[in-house]
């Protein structure tokens, strides 16, 4: 079974409006990541967040860590319509391994 | 990403027939990753690399086999395929001393 699960599976919002994605995971992680995937292409890499961290920011993102309740958000403020594509939370284990499970996604559409 | 490189990128085989995907970077990393996506269930981890010779089993590695005989390559083979295995496949890479992973463009494979 997958070791994230994003929620809501799929977001329909407005140009301008913030954007809210949830992960949850089941065991303990040495970081969080978070991807992008435009329809149907590889996936890119959008920010990394360390167990030991709470809070990142990287431009119009914001990427939260709870790993008491094993758990993730994604904030997308002022979204814009080249915002639409699918967002992944993957999750590194500890150990030195890179290895990543990657959650179902959330498909976000951004209307103009 | 340029610097993950798939191919085919796109292919149609019949049942039964061995296929092989191949995967090549120019990255340096030495560890290298299969995944399969299907609608709605994200990404799921075939198998992985972390040297040369190194191979190690994912979340569904039954059905393929891989190939690392250099740094540079990781080759997915299907010796037998079957219409199950028709989706969309994605390479990936990452380092030692980082957890990003890079994506190759996919192959998407039809099994008839």
């Amino acid at each position: 079974s997958q070791q994230g699960e994003e929620d809501p599976q799929a977001l329909s919002i407005q140009e301008g409006e913030n954007a809210t994605m949830n992960c949850s995971y089941k065991t303990s992680i040495n970081n969080l990541q978070w991807y992008r995937q435009n329809s149907g292409r590889g996936l890119v890499h959008l920010i990394l967040i360390r167990s030991n961290e709470r809070e990142k920011h990287s431009g119009r993102l914001r990427v939260t860590l709870d790993t008491s309740k094993k758990s993730s958000s994604l904030l997308i403020t002022a979204s814009r319509a080249a915002d639409t594509a699918s967002y992944f939370c993957a999750t590194g284990f500890s150990g030195g391994y890179n290895k990543l499970i990657f959650g179902a996604g959330t498909r976000l559409a951004v209307h103009p | 990403d340029a610097d993950v490189t798939q191919t085919p990128r796109n292919r149609i085989t019949k049942t039964g027939k061995r296929i092989m995907l191949e995967c090549s970077q120019t990255k340096g990393h030495d560890r290298m990753y299969w995944y399969r996506q299907d609608p709605g269930l994200g990404l799921r981890l075939i198998y992985y690399s972390f040297d040369v010779k190194d191979i190690n089993k994912g979340e569904i590695s039954d059905g393929y086999s891989v190939s690392r005989q250099a740094q540079a390559k990781f080759s997915l083979s299907l010796e037998s395929a079957i219409p199950n295995q028709t989706a969309l496949y994605f390479c990936a890479t990452s380092d030692q001393g980082s957890a990003q992973a890079f994506f190759g463009q996919g192959t998407r494979l039809t099994v008839v």
